[in-house]
Formats: structure tokens, sequence, C-alpha cells
């Protein structure tokens, strides 16, 4: 049971390329999320999807666009990467308001 | 929109003690839902505990309890003998319907032999 699968683990960009990173569950899940994890900051959300077909902004979506390609898949890309996009970037997957589960990581450097 | 705020950005406690993580949150929101995330060196998010806010009965998992105070839009987390497989960040998070979970800054837990 592989739960929530993120590619890839590590990702170094130069500033100004493009890159998607993707999200898969096999829960059967409804809810999925992108969040970057900063350091005193915390996780932020960056957007979330409710359902197959529904996308919505968190606290932090500029820069940022997404696609729910199917139940399964939550894709993150990032058009025009920025040093500010320094970050590790979490996917997560959930059920309602229960137990949220959380891919490993991906920790992303924009130099 | 709401907001989980954590005030103490680090922490230590002696092994088999008891310490108590702090948290609150801003919602006008009646129903809602409070987690406590727990995440070690490996980076891996894994879940504490789990409140519903309906329900006034706090909510506990073994050595680890909550002090839910609604009114005072409160969810502390007390672990109780501490152990060194505790050592984590622990995050605070509000969830105001099923689809938008917030997340505070973090708490740093170390615990000491």
């Amino acid at each position: 049971n592989a739960g929530v699968t993120q590619t890839p683990k590590f990702q170094v960009l130069k500033t100004g390329q493009s890159m998607t990173l993707q999200c898969a569950q096999d829960m059967n899940h409804n809810s999925m999320y992108w969040y970057r994890q900063d350091p005193g900051m915390g996780l932020r959300l960056i957007y979330y999807s409710a359902s197959e077909g529904t996308t919505d902004k968190g606290e932090v979506p500029n820069g940022y666009n997404v696609s729910r390609l199917n139940k399964r898949e939550f894709s993150l890309r990032l058009e025009s990467a920025a040093p500010s996009q320094t970050s590790v970037y979490f996917c997560a997957s959930s059920e309602g308001a229960w137990e949220a589960f959380f891919g490993q990581g991906t920790r992303l450097t924009v130099v | 929109a709401q907001t989980v705020t954590q005030s103490q950005p680090e922490m230590s406690v002696q092994e088999a003690e008891t310490v108590t993580l702090s948290c609150t949150y801003d919602t006008s929101e009646n129903n809602y839902y409070l987690f406590w995330y727990k995440q070690p060196p490996s980076r891996q998010m894994i879940l504490v505990i789990r409140q519903e806010a309906y329900k006034q009965q706090n909510a506990t998992e073994n050595r680890f309890s909550v002090n839910f105070q609604k009114a005072a839009k409160s969810f502390s987390l007390k672990i109780s003998d501490s152990q060194l497989g505790d050592t984590a960040m622990y995050f605070c998070a509000f969830m105001k319907h099923v689809d938008d979970m917030r997340f505070g800054a973090g708490t740093r837990l170390t615990v000491k032999p």
C-alpha cells in the first residue's frame, strides 16, 4: 500500500525554468492538497482540490498552477521558477475531515 | 481566513516528564476540526490526535491528550511520559470544512535523556 507518492524527491532548477511536481494517491480519497514548508513558517497551503475536476487557491497560490488529472493524481506546476520558490513541497490527501496522509516531500532548490 | 498560532518555536523536556504544547486559532465558524501532526527528522507527517469541535470531550491517544477550550479558541497538546522518539516538530492544524486545512508554524520539541 503506497499511500501518497510524490516525484521527484529532489530537484534543482535555474531561475525561469519550469517543472511539474507529480502526486498520486491510492486510497481513493476525494481531497488532495499541495503545501510548501519553509523554516519558521510551518506548512502553507498552495492549492487544494476537494474532488476530481475542482481546484481552489490556498494561502500562497501565486506562481503556481495545479491540475487534478483524475481522482488519483494532483500535479503542481511552476511555470517560471523563482528563488523564492525554494522550499520543501508536500502533497497530501484525505477523505473528508479525517486524517490527511502526506507524501515524503520534494526538496526544490531554485538557483 | 482562519489562522493558527503556535507561540512556542522550541521546547525541551526530560525523558519521562510531561510537556504541553500550545495552539490557538482564529475562526468565526462553529463546526470545525483540529489536529496535531508530528514531523520527525525523517520529514514524514504523522497524525498524533484529532478533535471535532462539536465534541466537548477532549481527545486522547495513549500518552497524548488535548485540552480543547472552544470559547478561548485554544487547543493544547499534552505529552505524558515523554520518550526520546517524541523528538520532532509538532504542528497544530485547523480544518473549517472538508476542503481546506491550515497549519501553524510548528513547535520543535526535544526530549532529553
